[in-house]
């Protein structure tokens, strides 16, 4: 079945780690995009790529890095310069412009 | 900005229609899209309807749009206790030749047996 698998479901780091979230997906989908959810807020655009090897800020980028260097992959780091990590962390992709997007099932990261 | 509403909590009594609504800022809007989230998971996409559609039917899921007053809503008829979730209205356009996803805030629906 293709779909979008984050991992790990969960995780725990001390503060001042960083930590690489997965997300890879089997839809063939050209974009892929990560967002952060914190309770009773939307979802907040951290990066995006529409094309292997290129990527984009998106509007809370501080404190994190990308890499997109094969089409399946998006991974995402959070370094220790993000202020306040512990969040819902979502993966997504798109086809074609304007397509719907396709979501994982979610990485939940702790920092304490 | 662009930005997307929704009010932040509904509650129905089970076999009742759900009315969620949402406006939007956006004019050049092109799809405009309703997901579920269920606790701990991601966003799973129920249904989307093209800027120039008025309408969208699909089983218990009915979409109305009023362009002309930014307006999105989404009856869920004979609601489920299952239905019970929060509900993302988002919309997508050109954006600095790019195309971009905005969702809103979400609206908690409670299905009361």
């Amino acid at each position: 079945d293709g779909g979008i698998t984050q991992s790990p479901k969960y995780l725990f780091r001390k503060e001042g780690q960083n930590v690489t979230l997965s997300c890879e997906q089997n839809l063939n989908h050209d974009a892929m995009y990560w967002y952060r959810q914190d309770p009773g807020q939307g979802l907040r655009l951290i990066y995006y790529s529409q094309i292997v090897n290129d990527f984009q800020k998106g509007d809370i980028a501080e404190g994190y890095s990308v890499s997109r260097e094969k089409k399946e992959s998006f991974p995402l780091t959070v370094t220790s310069a993000q202020k306040n990590p512990t969040a819902f962390y979502l993966c997504a992709s798109g086809g074609a412009y304007n397509s719907p997007l396709h979501f994982g099932n979610g990485t939940r990261l702790t920092v304490t | 900005g662009e930005d997307v509403e929704q009010s932040l909590f509904l509650s129905v009594r089970e076999g009742d229609s759900s009315v969620i609504n949402c406006t939007y800022t956006d004019s050049s809007s092109t799809y405009l899209y309703w997901y579920k989230q269920e606790p701990g998971a991601g966003l799973q996409l129920l249904t989307y309807i093209f800027s120039n559609m008025d309408m969208k039917q699909d089983q218990r899921l009915t979409v109305l749009l009023n362009k002309k007053d930014k307006h999105l809503s989404l009856r869920i008829a004979d609601t489920q206790t299952g239905d019970s979730a929060i509900y993302f209205c988002a919309e997508s356009g050109p954006t600095s030749g790019t195309y971009k996803y905005i969702f809103g805030t979400g609206t908690r629906l409670k299905v009361l047996a």
